[in-house]
């Protein structure tokens, strides 16, 4: 059974451009969500969708960042435009059920940006 | 607001030894407690979930812990290896509304080297 995939592993953009991160959850999971690690900070929840309802945004910096899930499989979270301070490791994760509050997450690799 | 903490924040130990990493959480209103591996430049892995009802879960040479009440966990390593070398992370899953318990918040992580 395949992972959490995120794409592109890595990418390096200069500031005030946009850049597009995709992840597709683990099939069958309900529950998709974003992180991100900045330089030096622990990882820290952007937001959660259940299919493809955004549940929780609370953690979204500011709204130059957009997440969609449209027909509740794949996500993609877009930074436009970028600033210097979007640097940092993007973690996708996804877990099973819409009341599943004892189930584990799995998270992807991880979109690793730059920003220059 | 619940804070996570993990001491040491980096710990090196010869091969073969018996090793704890401590986590500690500030609001015990938790559902549950998830410990996970990093690799340098990797995603994360999941290596223990633990309930908020439960006291420990074991996986091969690993034990983790959960003292709700006082806000700890404990994840121990039996018998290093040098393979077991990576930033191990934990995360605790709040139960504060259904909008909290679907956030998972991070300790910093701590970097461990199993030295051959």
């Amino acid at each position: 059974e395949a992972g959490v995939t995120q794409f592109p592993s890595h990418s390096v953009i200069e500031k005030g451009q946009t850049v597009t991160l995709r992840c597709d959850p683990i099939s069958g999971h309900d529950n998709l969500y974003w992180y991100r690690r900045v330089m030096g900070k622990e990882i820290k929840f952007l937001l959660h969708f259940v299919k493809e309802s955004k549940q929780d945004e609370s953690g979204m910096p500011n709204n130059r960042f957009l997440a969609e899930r449209t027909g509740g499989t794949y996500s993609t979270l877009k930074v436009q435009p970028a600033e210097l301070e979007d640097s940092g490791v993007y973690f996708c994760a996804s877990s099973q059920g819409t009341t599943g509050f004892g189930n584990t997450i799995y998270f992807g690799e991880g979109s690793w940006l730059t920003v220059v | 607001k619940q804070e996570v903490t993990q001491i040491p924040a980096a710990l090196s130990v010869p091969e073969g030894e018996n090793l704890v990493l401590n986590c500690s959480f500030t609001d015990s209103a938790i559902y549950n407690l998830q410990w996970f591996r990093q690799d340098p430049g990797k995603g994360l892995t999941s290596l223990l979930l633990i309930q908020s009802s439960q006291r420990e879960q074991t996986s091969g040479r690993l034990n983790a812990s959960l003292d709700k009440s006082s806000g700890r966990s404990t994840l121990y390593i039996a018998a290093s290896q040098p393979g077991d070398s990576a930033t191990y992370l934990c995360a605790v899953r709040s139960a504060g509304g259904i909008q909290g318990a679907q956030k998972l918040v991070f300790g910093q992580g701590t970097r461990l080297t199993i030295n051959p």
